[in-house]
């Protein structure tokens, strides 16, 4: 089975613009969370879908937005970019949203904000 | 809220040493606790998971026991190679959704 996938792999945006990055699943799994990763925060969670609905939302402002396709693929977005949204942006994907299911990750998206 | 607490690194080791990273968590009900794995250059890999109390979670030769009573997921690899050089992180998940919460991460390298 191919694993999770995100595109693109590398960003580089200047300040006030807006992105968008793209995760596919693997295939059959319904969930995909989102995470960011900074040295100076560490891991975050972002937001939870599946099917289609956000479940779960973590503590980031509303310039943070995604959504999920009906074919579970999901996209994010961030509008109005800053120089703190510099960031690997992880997906993972679980076949339920059950807390104790294994999420698997993908390669991240490197964003750079300039 | 939910935490997670893991000693910070680096830790050095020389191979096949005896390797233990701490981690403790604050969290109401019964998480599942999980240990991820982060390369150089890419994303987490799941090493292990326990989902209920006394669970001993095990893979590639390492190990972690949930202690309800510590709240405690230790990990443990008896004697590690060079290629186990990467970050490790504890996290932790409620029961309903998919919202891991991390430790800081530890980051262990394995010295020839």
């Amino acid at each position: 089975k191919a694993g999770v996938t995100q595109t693109p792999r590398y960003l580089i945006k200047t300040r006030g613009q807006q992105v968008t990055l793209s995760c596919s699943p693997i295939s059959g799994h319904r969930s995909v969370s989102w995470y960011q990763q900074t040295p100076g925060q560490g891991l975050q969670f972002l937001f939870e879908y599946f099917s289609e609905t956000q479940r779960n939302k973590g503590n980031f402002p509303g310039r943070f937005s995604g959504r999920q396709f009906s074919n579970s693929r999901s996209e994010m977005n961030v509008s109005t970019l800053e120089l703190g949204d510099s960031a690997l942006y992880l997906c993972a994907s679980s076949l339920t949203s059950g807390g104790a299911d294994t999420q698997y990750f993908g390669p991240g998206t490197r964003l750079t904000v300039l | 809220g939910d935490s997670v607490t893991q000693m910070e690194g680096p830790v050095t080791l020389s191979e096949e040493a005896f390797l233990t990273i701490n981690c403790t968590y604050t969290a109401t009900g019964y998480p599942s606790l999980f240990w991820y794995v982060q390369y150089p250059g890419e994303g987490l890999q799941l090493l292990l998971k326990a989902t209920k109390a006394d669970d001993k979670g095990s893979n590639k030769g390492f190990e972690a026991t949930y202690r309800k009573e510590t709240t405690s997921f230790h990990l443990e690899k008896g004697s590690v190679q060079v290629s186990d050089s990467a970050v490790y992180f504890c996290a932790l998940s409620k029961a309903a959704g998919n919202k891991l919460t991390f430790g800081g991460g530890t980051r262990v390298l394995v010295k020839p």
